[in-house]
């Protein structure tokens, strides 16, 4: 069965710092990997996807992340993290004839000034 | 930019109660999915669906569970009688289905049951 494992439940960092979220994944073959973010009160924004080819992937608000096969992680990272980057970052593998979604607990982000 | 959406926002009701939980998919998306998530905890597949029928349900998904296409717009999750541990954020996602993977989340209906 898919599972994936987010190791930090909360993580804060200063605003300008780096900022890399953790993700391993359990998945019997090559998995299609996604990172959401959530911010208060909001719905789960696609930050960026991996299905195929090159193992760094960039996405929006300036994150990217790396799919390592050989340590099944799929890390988040961002060099200058901003305020507004402050909410809960989930890590999701999906595959199947129905692509459903398994989810990480989520890591959240605090951003200190 | 279409976006999915859920009504109501927040819904509160008695224990035993059914509740109808409303969702507006991205309009020319093929599947729909329900997922929810418990406070503190990971979200949760539900259920899917496509054309017209459920694809894959969880065991979560029992018999409590239905979900419906009523129209050519809208996407329900009917829960017949609610139980204390229902109290969860719910969310519908989307997909277009003709290439792309990715499945677009609504903002959730928080539950609350009583």
């Amino acid at each position: 069965a898919q599972s994936v494992t987010q190791p930090d439940i909360h993580i804060t960092v200063s605003e300008g710092a780096s900022l890399e979220l953790r993700c391993n994944y359990s998945y019997g073959a090559t998995p299609y990997l996604f990172w959401y973010v959530q911010s208060p009160g909001q719905g789960l924004q696609l930050l960026l996807k991996y299905f195929s080819g090159d193992t760094l992937v960039q996405g929006i608000k300036g994150f990217e992340a790396e799919f390592k096969r050989s340590q099944s992680s799929f890390n988040l990272r961002k060099p200058s993290v901003h305020w507004s980057d402050a909410a809960e970052y989930f890590c999701a593998v999906g595959r199947g004839s129905n692509y459903k979604l398994t989810f990480g607990k989520g890591t959240l982000l605090t951003v200190n000034p | 930019e279409p976006e999915v959406t859920q009504t109501p926002s927040h819904q509160v009701t008695q224990m035993g109660q059914e509740v109808i939980l409303r969702c507006v998919p991205i309009s020319n998306h093929l599947y729909f999915y329900w997922y929810r998530q418990i406070l503190g905890q990971k979200v949760e597949f539900l259920v899917s669906f496509y054309n017209n029928e459920i694809s894959e349900k969880s065991e979560i998904f029992d018999d409590q569970f239905s979900v419906e296409r009523p129209d050519g717009s809208n996407f329900t999750l009917k829960i017949r009688s609610t139980k204390l541990e229902d109290s969860a954020m719910y969310f519908c996602a989307s997909r277009d289905g003709t290439g792309t993977d990715t499945q677009y989340f609504g903002p959730g209906t928080r539950l609350t049951v009583l």
